[in-house]
């Protein structure tokens, strides 16, 4: 147990839709990371907070955006899905920028 | 922009044989390099890194990478793989208090 927390662990949704993935991070880390993992693509790093501020910006559609809470929980949403959006979707965290990444078990979308 | 290339995306190997899974890395500045393991179903976690000091750099499970600076590569070995070995490795690298990013996997498999 990495001590990462995402809900929920499966989503199956409509084209279209939206949709919000939580993360609570591991109790003391002030960074949490957006991966999204697919079999073409590999793991491709979307989008990092540190302390509530947005530290680092990767492949992000202007579909998604996320945000850092105080109680350092983050949440991912997703919207106007498209067939492609369909992946796992992995939240990290780490003590300080760019140290060891724990992961959680990661949220699979599967847009139909 | 810091960018990781791992060659192989599929790897088979005897079990008990030796194996070396390929990492290079592109940078401008000095680097913190990761391998991170992600067995069936689960997140990913990290294997072993490299911050500063010993360029050698070694796991709990017997696998050991080497950082060289004038290849910029950042290669894993383990001088014999056993079946519970099976999973898919990430390399990853941080441009130091920056975004990790991972290369494209790659998957392990043992053959017996």
């Amino acid at each position: 147990d990495s001590g990462v927390t995402q809900t929920p662990k499966h989503l199956i949704t409509a084209t279209g839709q939206r949709v919000t993935l939580r993360c609570s991070p591991r109790s003391g880390d002030l960074s949490v990371y957006w991966y999204q993992q697919s079999l073409d693509q590999g793991l491709q790093f979307l989008i990092q907070y540190y302390n509530g501020e947005e530290r680092a910006k990767g492949n992000i559609l202007e579909r998604f955006s996320a945000q850092q809470f105080p109680d350092l929980h983050s949440e991912l949403n997703l919207s106007s899905l498209e067939l492609g959006d369909s992946a796992l979707y992995f939240c990290a965290s780490s003590v300080w920028s760019a140290g060891e990444l724990f992961f959680g078990e990661g949220s699979r979308l599967t847009v139909l | 922009a810091q960018s990781v290339t791992q060659l192989d995306s599929q790897v088979p190997v005897f079990e008990e044989a030796p194996v070396e899974l390929r990492c290079n890395y592109s940078s401008s500045v000095s680097v913190y390099l990761f391998w991170y393991v992600q067995y069936p179903n689960q997140g990913l976690q990290l294997l072993l890194k490299y911050l500063s000091g010993s360029t050698l750099v070694e796991s709990i499970n017997g696998f050991e990478a080497e950082f060289n600076k004038s290849q910029t590569s950042f290669h894993l070995r383990k001088p014999s793989v056993h079946i519970s070995d099976t999973a898919e490795y990430f390399c990853a690298v941080s441009e130091r208090d920056d975004k990790i990013i991972f290369g494209k996997g790659t998957r392990l498999h043992i053959l017996p």
